[in-house]
């Protein structure tokens, strides 16, 4: 299973907005709604943000919004902080027993 | 609070085994599936295995099929995973998570496995 397509890098400045984009196929993206994101900063364990390709677990801000079109995954992140900036991973179901992760996007606030 | 503390990593040289434990508090475990993400240095996440609530359903990443065991302890609220054959290419810090609504929810801080002569 190939891992799904994230662009590398993604920036904005504070309280402008950035929306990172997961790529895959009709075999995961396009035929689940169980994508998830990850925040992830450094050294530190990821933290599920998105699950189900548009709900936030308790605590999320409503700032991160997900959604998705065919076989696109999308993450916007409003109002940029600068807490914002960190790795960001998708992820999706691949069949009934099967996950992958996207490569990740690293989120910069300038 | 949901807290996960993983142990059993180290290094160890190819060929060899370790065994991976997750001891579990602030939930009731035996009601979440649960599973073990990994993440080699400087790169992404990728996922090992998980395992459902009374252990009879386990799945695996493709590269660790044959090699690795996830299995779990309800009683002791523990989550292992059991690496045999251990390759160059294992290296990395191996985060316990639970599974909830096809995502893993929450991680503990991983355990650094290093394979190498």
């Amino acid at each position: 299973q190939s891992a799904l397509t994230q662009p590398p890098s993604a920036s904005g400045s504070p309280g402008q907005s950035v929306t990172i984009s997961c790529t895959g196929t009709s075999s995961d993206v396009g035929g689940y709604n169980y994508v998830s994101w990850y925040q992830q900063h450094p050294g530190k364990a990821p933290k599920l943000i998105i699950y189900e390709v548009s709900k936030r677990p308790l605590g999320v801000p409503e700032r991160f919004t997900g959604s998705k079109s065919g076989n696109t995954a999308s993450l916007t992140v409003s109002g940029l902080q600068a807490e914002d900036e960190a790795d960001y991973f998708c992820s999706s179901n691949a069949g009934s027993d099967i996950l992958v992760f996207g490569i990740g996007t690293k989120v910069t606030v300038l | 609070e949901v807290q996960l503390v993983e142990s059993g990593g180290g290094s160890i040289q190819p060929g060899g085994s370790l065994r991976l434990s997750c001891a579990a508090s602030g939930f009731t475990f035996s009601t979440y599936w649960m599973g073990w993400v990994r993440q080699a240095p400087g790169k992404g996440l990728e996922w090992v295995a998980i395992i459902n609530q009374d252990g009879s359903e386990k799945y695996y990443e493709d590269s660790v099929k044959g090699r690795f065991i996830i299995s779990r302890d309800n009683a002791k609220n523990s989550l292992y995973l059991q690496m045999n054959s251990l390759r160059a290419g294992d290296t990395a810090v191996y985060f316990c998570a639970t599974f909830y609504y096809h995502a893993f929810d929450n991680w503990g801080q991983g355990t650094l496995v290093i394979v190498s002569s």
